[in-house]
Protein backbone atom coordinates (compact mmCIF):
# COMPACT_ATOMS: atom_id res chain seq x y z
CA UNK A 1 0.00 0.00 0.00
CA UNK A 2 1.37 3.51 -0.42
CA UNK A 3 2.16 6.12 1.51
CA UNK A 4 -0.02 9.35 2.10
CA UNK A 5 -3.82 7.63 2.37
CA UNK A 6 -6.65 10.07 2.82
CA UNK A 7 -9.88 9.18 3.71
CA UNK A 8 -12.71 10.04 3.19
CA UNK A 9 -12.55 9.09 -0.57
CA UNK A 10 -15.20 11.34 -0.96
CA UNK A 11 -16.96 14.15 0.79
CA UNK A 12 -20.09 15.87 -0.14
CA UNK A 13 -21.47 18.18 2.75
CA UNK A 14 -23.15 22.10 2.45
CA UNK A 15 -22.12 25.51 2.25
CA UNK A 16 -21.03 26.88 5.36
CA UNK A 17 -20.43 23.18 6.63
CA UNK A 18 -16.88 22.60 7.79
CA UNK A 19 -15.37 19.82 5.60
CA UNK A 20 -12.44 17.46 7.67
CA UNK A 21 -9.94 15.02 5.29
CA UNK A 22 -7.32 12.97 6.92
CA UNK A 23 -4.24 11.42 5.77
CA UNK A 24 -1.95 8.67 7.31
CA UNK A 25 1.20 7.95 5.91
CA UNK A 26 3.75 5.15 6.81
CA UNK A 27 7.20 6.50 7.27
CA UNK A 28 9.54 9.34 8.46
CA UNK A 29 8.40 12.52 7.31
CA UNK A 30 10.56 15.86 6.81
CA UNK A 31 7.11 17.48 5.99
CA UNK A 32 3.80 16.73 4.45
CA UNK A 33 1.68 18.93 2.66
CA UNK A 34 -1.55 19.53 1.46
CA UNK A 35 -2.91 19.77 -2.32
CA UNK A 36 -6.05 20.75 -4.41
CA UNK A 37 -7.15 20.15 -7.70
CA UNK A 38 -9.55 21.62 -9.68
CA UNK A 39 -11.33 18.73 -12.30
CA UNK A 40 -8.74 18.66 -15.04
CA UNK A 41 -6.29 21.52 -13.50
CA UNK A 42 -2.88 21.28 -12.06
CA UNK A 43 -2.27 21.47 -7.93
CA UNK A 44 -2.07 23.84 -5.68
CA UNK A 45 0.07 24.08 -2.88
CA UNK A 46 -2.45 24.57 0.13
CA UNK A 47 0.09 24.05 3.28
CA UNK A 48 3.07 22.89 4.29
CA UNK A 49 3.31 21.63 7.73
CA UNK A 50 6.97 20.31 9.03
CA UNK A 51 7.42 17.19 11.41
CA UNK A 52 8.13 19.07 14.26
CA UNK A 53 4.58 21.05 14.40
CA UNK A 54 1.71 20.01 15.31
CA UNK A 55 -0.63 22.72 13.97
CA UNK A 56 -0.89 25.04 11.34
CA UNK A 57 -3.62 27.82 10.13
CA UNK A 58 -4.07 29.43 6.83
CA UNK A 59 -6.98 31.40 6.31
CA UNK A 60 -9.76 29.00 6.53
CA UNK A 61 -7.58 26.43 6.69
CA UNK A 62 -6.26 24.43 9.57
CA UNK A 63 -3.96 21.61 9.59
CA UNK A 64 -2.54 19.07 12.42
CA UNK A 65 -0.03 16.83 11.89
CA UNK A 66 0.30 13.81 14.78
CA UNK A 67 3.87 12.18 13.97
CA UNK A 68 3.03 9.28 17.21
CA UNK A 69 0.08 8.13 14.90
CA UNK A 70 1.65 8.89 11.36
CA UNK A 71 -1.49 11.08 10.11
CA UNK A 72 -2.88 14.60 9.49
CA UNK A 73 -5.84 16.16 9.01
CA UNK A 74 -6.98 18.95 6.96
CA UNK A 75 -9.95 21.24 8.25
CA UNK A 76 -11.65 24.02 5.80
CA UNK A 77 -14.20 25.94 7.54
CA UNK A 78 -17.57 27.55 6.27
CA UNK A 79 -17.03 26.10 3.21
CA UNK A 80 -17.93 27.59 -0.03
CA UNK A 81 -18.89 25.91 -3.06
CA UNK A 82 -15.81 26.63 -4.36
CA UNK A 83 -13.86 24.45 -2.74
CA UNK A 84 -15.29 22.10 -4.09
CA UNK A 85 -12.29 19.65 -5.66
CA UNK A 86 -9.85 16.90 -5.01
CA UNK A 87 -7.52 17.15 -2.08
CA UNK A 88 -4.32 15.05 -1.53
CA UNK A 89 -1.57 15.26 1.00
CA UNK A 90 2.04 14.43 -0.27
CA UNK A 91 4.39 13.52 2.50
CA UNK A 92 8.36 14.30 1.73
CA UNK A 93 10.43 11.47 3.83
CA UNK A 94 13.36 12.68 6.30
CA UNK A 95 16.62 12.57 4.51
CA UNK A 96 17.97 9.30 2.37
CA UNK A 97 17.89 8.81 -1.33
CA UNK A 98 14.61 10.06 -1.37
CA UNK A 99 14.99 13.56 -0.91
CA UNK A 100 13.08 15.43 -3.01
CA UNK A 101 10.23 13.01 -3.73
CA UNK A 102 7.15 13.85 -2.80
CA UNK A 103 4.47 11.12 -2.42
CA UNK A 104 0.78 11.70 -2.53
CA UNK A 105 -2.30 10.00 -1.59
CA UNK A 106 -5.22 9.03 -3.80
CA UNK A 107 -7.03 11.91 -2.67
CA UNK A 108 -10.37 13.38 -1.28
CA UNK A 109 -12.93 14.40 -3.50
CA UNK A 110 -14.52 17.24 -1.94
CA UNK A 111 -18.41 18.80 -2.90
CA UNK A 112 -19.83 21.59 -1.85
CA UNK A 113 -23.06 22.06 -2.20
CA UNK A 114 -24.57 25.57 -2.49
CA UNK B 1 6.45 35.03 -12.68
CA UNK B 2 4.76 32.53 -15.01
CA UNK B 3 5.22 30.07 -12.56
CA UNK B 4 5.69 26.58 -13.76
CA UNK B 5 4.67 26.34 -17.57
CA UNK B 6 3.73 23.19 -19.54
CA UNK B 7 3.21 22.19 -22.58
CA UNK B 8 1.50 21.46 -24.69
CA UNK B 9 -1.61 21.63 -22.75
CA UNK B 10 -2.82 18.48 -24.57
CA UNK B 11 -1.37 15.94 -26.69
CA UNK B 12 -3.03 12.92 -28.94
CA UNK B 13 -0.43 10.38 -30.39
CA UNK B 14 -0.89 7.24 -32.43
CA UNK B 15 0.21 4.01 -30.74
CA UNK B 16 3.89 3.79 -31.73
CA UNK B 17 4.27 7.40 -31.95
CA UNK B 18 7.08 9.28 -29.52
CA UNK B 19 5.51 11.98 -27.14
CA UNK B 20 7.72 15.10 -25.51
CA UNK B 21 6.31 17.17 -23.19
CA UNK B 22 8.09 20.45 -22.00
CA UNK B 23 8.76 22.00 -18.29
CA UNK B 24 9.87 24.97 -17.61
CA UNK B 25 10.54 25.73 -14.29
CA UNK B 26 9.65 28.64 -11.96
CA UNK B 27 12.20 31.30 -12.41
CA UNK B 28 14.59 30.45 -9.65
CA UNK B 29 13.75 27.23 -9.24
CA UNK B 30 16.55 24.46 -9.97
CA UNK B 31 14.98 21.59 -8.90
CA UNK B 32 11.85 19.47 -11.17
CA UNK B 33 9.86 16.97 -11.01
CA UNK B 34 7.52 14.92 -12.96
CA UNK B 35 4.74 13.15 -11.59
CA UNK B 36 1.72 10.78 -13.22
CA UNK B 37 -1.61 10.90 -12.56
CA UNK B 38 -4.31 8.25 -14.14
CA UNK B 39 -7.30 8.91 -14.12
CA UNK B 40 -9.01 8.89 -10.59
CA UNK B 41 -5.73 8.31 -9.06
CA UNK B 42 -3.38 10.49 -7.31
CA UNK B 43 0.15 11.29 -8.21
CA UNK B 44 3.10 8.93 -8.49
CA UNK B 45 6.26 10.25 -8.79
CA UNK B 46 8.02 9.46 -11.85
CA UNK B 47 11.61 11.65 -12.22
CA UNK B 48 13.74 14.51 -10.45
CA UNK B 49 16.37 15.85 -12.04
CA UNK B 50 18.37 19.03 -11.29
CA UNK B 51 20.40 20.90 -14.45
CA UNK B 52 22.02 18.29 -16.44
CA UNK B 53 21.92 15.95 -13.52
CA UNK B 54 19.24 12.98 -12.84
CA UNK B 55 18.73 12.97 -8.93
CA UNK B 56 16.27 9.99 -8.60
CA UNK B 57 14.68 8.15 -11.54
CA UNK B 58 13.19 5.19 -9.32
CA UNK B 59 9.80 6.20 -10.26
CA UNK B 60 10.46 6.15 -14.24
CA UNK B 61 9.91 2.56 -16.43
CA UNK B 62 13.44 1.61 -17.40
CA UNK B 63 11.86 0.87 -20.72
CA UNK B 64 10.80 4.18 -23.38
CA UNK B 65 10.99 6.90 -20.75
CA UNK B 66 13.79 9.21 -20.52
CA UNK B 67 14.09 12.86 -18.86
CA UNK B 68 16.74 15.57 -18.88
CA UNK B 69 17.06 19.00 -17.84
CA UNK B 70 19.64 20.26 -20.06
CA UNK B 71 21.77 23.53 -18.66
CA UNK B 72 19.71 25.74 -21.14
CA UNK B 73 15.87 24.90 -21.70
CA UNK B 74 13.46 23.32 -20.41
CA UNK B 75 13.30 19.74 -18.99
CA UNK B 76 11.88 17.13 -21.33
CA UNK B 77 9.81 13.98 -20.74
CA UNK B 78 9.96 11.95 -23.96
CA UNK B 79 7.87 8.80 -24.32
CA UNK B 80 8.78 6.47 -27.24
CA UNK B 81 6.38 4.24 -29.03
CA UNK B 82 4.17 4.83 -26.42
CA UNK B 83 0.77 2.68 -25.95
CA UNK B 84 -2.93 3.16 -24.57
CA UNK B 85 -1.47 2.05 -21.44
CA UNK B 86 0.60 5.74 -21.39
CA UNK B 87 -2.28 7.99 -21.14
CA UNK B 88 -2.36 10.37 -18.29
CA UNK B 89 -1.86 13.61 -17.31
CA UNK B 90 1.83 14.13 -16.39
CA UNK B 91 2.98 17.42 -13.90
CA UNK B 92 5.56 18.81 -13.49
CA UNK B 93 6.88 20.98 -10.65
CA UNK B 94 9.42 22.96 -9.35
CA UNK B 95 11.48 24.36 -6.29
CA UNK B 96 14.17 26.26 -5.57
CA UNK B 97 15.87 22.67 -3.48
CA UNK B 98 15.09 23.46 -0.18
CA UNK B 99 13.04 21.11 2.21
CA UNK B 100 10.88 23.66 3.99
CA UNK B 101 9.35 24.37 0.96
CA UNK B 102 6.31 23.72 -1.00
CA UNK B 103 6.30 22.52 -4.61
CA UNK B 104 4.82 24.60 -7.97
CA UNK B 105 3.00 22.78 -9.92
CA UNK B 106 2.54 23.14 -13.69
CA UNK B 107 -1.05 22.60 -15.24
CA UNK B 108 0.05 19.47 -16.67
CA UNK B 109 -0.41 17.76 -19.91
CA UNK B 110 -2.64 15.50 -20.96
CA UNK B 111 -1.71 12.45 -22.93
CA UNK B 112 -4.47 10.58 -25.13
CA UNK B 113 -2.67 7.72 -26.78
CA UNK B 114 -4.92 6.77 -29.49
Amino acid sequence: SQQGEEDPQALSIQEGENATMNCSYKTSINNLQWYRQNSGRGLVHLILIRSNEREKHSGRLRVTLDTSKKSSSLLITASRAADTASYFCATLNAGGTSYGKLTFGQGTILTVHP
Amino acid sequence: NAGVMQNPRHLVRRRGQEARLRCSPMKGHSHVYWYRQLPEEGLKFMVYLQKENIIDESGMPKERFSAEFPKEGPSILRIQQVVRGDSAAYFCASSTGARGNGYTFGSGTRLTVV
